[in-house]
């Protein structure tokens, strides 16, 4: 089945410890991103890889990092987290230009 | 400053009623338009698109329509069945970059 898969669904953590999520599509896009979703604010891309090491920012990339040393796996880590990154992070693939594919979610919550 | 806006963050709806949600987008490299429905604790799921040389694009019960002079775009879902009850995003990207930029949402609610 082609899909994206995140890793964990829910995470809770405190103020300062280093966290990884990961991403991984089966279906060999060259473009993903992650996003981040707010009420109110819609999603907003955080970092996005055109392909195995391209990565770039996208609107709000502070406080994140990423990297793309394969071209299934997307993490995004953070290294010091803090309560504002509190948050719904999605991650998506895509062959450049056409429909995104989602994955599930990660609910993330920083204390 | 939000370049797409879904200026209403929820609309309701009459089951076999028609549904119209709303897009406004400013920048006018923006070329390829999409819709995506979200259910809670799911990823968004791409439901249609348009691109700028059409005004409209349908699939079943869904259609999308594209003004490009107002810089507008709306998605109609006839009849609306409690299935669409969700919350639905509209996207936009120049496909000079595929970068998508999204609006905040609409969630609609489907009454029976």
């Amino acid at each position: 089945e082609a899909q994206v898969t995140q890793n964990p669904r829910y995470l809770i953590t405190v103020t300062g410890k280093k966290l990884t999520v990961t991403c991984s599509q089966n279906m060999n896009h060259e473009y993903m991103s992650w996003y981040r979703q707010d009420p109110g604010l819609g999603l907003r891309q955080i970092y996005y890889s055109m392909n195995v090491e391209v990565t770039d920012k996208g609107d709000v990339p502070e406080g994140y990092k990423v990297s793309r040393k394969e071209k299934r796996n997307f993490p995004l880590i953070l290294e010091s987290p803090s309560p504002n990154q509190t948050s719904l992070y999605f991650c998506a693939s895509s062959p450049q230009g056409e429909g995104y594919t989602f994955g599930s979610g990660t609910r993330l919550t920083v204390v | 400053d939000q370049q797409v806006k879904q200026n209403s963050p929820s609309l309701s709806v009459q089951e076999g009623r028609i549904s119209i949600l709303n897009c406004d987008y400013t920048n006018s490299m923006f070329d390829y338009f999409l819709w995506y429905k979200k259910y809670p604790a799911e990823g968004p799921t791409f439901l249609i698109s348009i691109s700028s040389i059409k005004d409209k694009n349908e699939d079943g019960r869904f259609t999308v329509f594209l003004n490009k002079s107002a810089k507008h775009l709306s998605l109609h879902i006839v009849p609306s069945q409690p299935g669409d009850s969700a919350v639905y995003f509209c996207a936009a990207s120049a496909t000079s970059n595929y970068q998508l930029i999204w609006g905040a949402g609409t969630k609609l609610i489907i009454k029976p």
